[in-house]
């Protein structure tokens, strides 16, 4: 595609219940990142993929949140027993390669935890 | 935690003055890089400075690196409205990360017209 795509654009949702965020990258993207963007506040970095290295899990808050990319398509960030505090946006991002090179965002995925 | 500070938090200018954020790091970095916000919604990127640089120009954007001061700035000529947006610095190469980006907490800038 034309740029990054995420979906769904929000999601409200129970506190207890398990969401699933998806990302479609740029075509061709071998790195893929998710971070986090709670009201007024900057980015928080999550997780980052890179080719088929292991993934770069040290920003997940808890065991509550995982991440999954097949090959260099699609990701996939769920969170379970979701809690109020997860509400915020979550942004995916690509980038050609990952060496800190430009990334492009997607709209990013608005959720609110009731 | 986050590693890049911008300053101001908030700037409120009138179209056609210049805007300038400033942006912090702590740690070395192999190359600072600017973003806008609109809405709270995706970021874009706006220019990538590398730290053997020291000066970079793209249209109405100028970005300086100072990398003894650990510190850059950005500054937009004649600013429109549709310039407001916050603004974000992100450092690459933060002790040894192999990807990610540290992202301060943006600067929000306003231009009224």
């Amino acid at each position: 595609g034309a740029g990054v795509s995420q979906s769904p654009s929000n999601k409200v949702t129970e506190k207890g219940k398990d969401v699933e965020l998806r990302c479609d990258p740029i075509s061709g993207h071998t790195a893929l990142y998710w971070y986090r963007q709670r009201l007024g506040q900057g980015l928080e970095f999550l997780i980052y993929f890179q080719g088929n290295s292991a993934p770069d899990k040290s920003g997940l808050p808890s065991d509550r949140f995982s991440a999954e990319r097949t090959g260099e398509s699609v990701s996939t960030l769920t969170i379970q027993r979701t809690q109020q505090e997860d509400s915020a946006v979550y942004l995916c991002a690509s980038s050609l390669d990952g060496n800190q090179e430009t990334q492009y965002f997607g709209p990013g995925t608005r959720l609110l935890v009731l | 935690s986050q590693q890049g500070e911008e300053d101001p938090q908030a700037l409120s200018i009138q179209e056609g003055e210049n805007a300038t954020m400033n942006c912090s790091y702590k740690t070395s970095i192999n190359n600072l890089q600017w973003y806008r916000q609109n809405s709270g919604r995706g970021l874009v990127h706006l220019i990538l400075i590398r730290s053997n640089e020291r000066e970079k120009h793209s249209g109405r954007l100028r970005v300086t690196l100072d990398t003894s001061k650990k510190s850059s700035s950005l500054l937009i000529t004649a600013s429109r409205a549709a310039d407001t947006a916050s603004y974000f610095c992100a450092g690459g190469g933060y002790g040894g990360s192999q990807g990610n980006l540290i992202f301060g907490k943006g600067t929000k800038l306003s231009v009224k017209p």
